[in-house]
């Protein structure tokens, strides 16, 4: 099971760091991810991060503003985001990539970001 | 970077109906890192199948995957009513990145 935290509505500029909490699995044998839905659109992956924290990816969109970590003692994952824009607005899930093969397996419910002035 | 386009946009189906949905990539890829996900309104997206044809765990057989190179398709034998809901694919991209198709949707006719 995944359970996303820390979203809420801010300014635009501001900051949130959002927290995903694992458990019922063995937390770090698995590569982690984060996906975003913006309200009535489509699937963005945003930020991939491997089991042992030091091959990380972002997209395009969120490079340099936002910073994807990892605790494996805390069954926790994170993700850090700076300088929010309007357009971040959007439901965050995060995602267990699976073991072996390609694809993300067990996803959270999603915390909703607002980012508005 | 490679586009994945699925087509068609939409799907107008009755209960008991089969349906195929398409996956191009812009590009010949690996089909072993080609995903499906069902989404439906108000939750998380549930992975179908992997390496284009691998149903995930406590995937009913009327849902297959197949496909190579750049054509990958999404085939529901016989539409439940819970079926109902928008599927997308999706590919690794090497590096950690994945990128997703836009969408297509299932409603009912």
């Amino acid at each position: 099971q995944l359970v996303e935290s820390g979203g809420g509505a801010v300014r635009p500029g501001g900051s949130l760091r959002l927290s995903c909490t694992a458990s019922g699995f063995t937390f770090d044998d698995y590569g982690m991810t984060w996906v975003r839905q913006a309200p009535g659109k489509g699937l963005e992956w945003i930020s991939g991060i491997n089991w042992r924290g030091d091959t990380i990816a972002y997209a395009d969109s969120v490079k340099g503003r936002f910073t994807i970590s990892r605790d494996n003692a805390k069954n926790s994952l994170y993700l850090q985001m700076n300088s929010l824009r309007a357009d971040d607005t959007a439901s965050y899930h995060c995602a267990r990539e699976g073991y072996h093969y390609f694809g993300m397996d067990v996803w959270g419910r999603g915390t909703t970001v607002t980012v508005s002035s | 970077e490679i586009v994945l386009t699925q087509s068609p946009g939409t799907l107008s189906l009755s209960p008991g109906e089969g349906a195929t949905l398409s996956c191009r990539t812009s590009q010949s890829v690996n089909s072993n890192y080609i995903a499906w996900y069902q989404q439906k309104p108000g939750q998380a997206p549930r992975l179908l199948i992997s390496g284009a044809s691998r149903r995930a765990t406590g995937i009913p057989d009327t849902f297959s995957g197949s496909g190579s190179g750049t054509d990958f398709t999404l085939t529901i034998s016989k539409l439940e009513p819970e079926d109902f809901a928008v599927y997308y694919c999706q590919l690794y991209d090497n590096s950690l990145k994945w990128t997703f198709g836009q969408g297509t949707k299932v409603e009912i006719k």
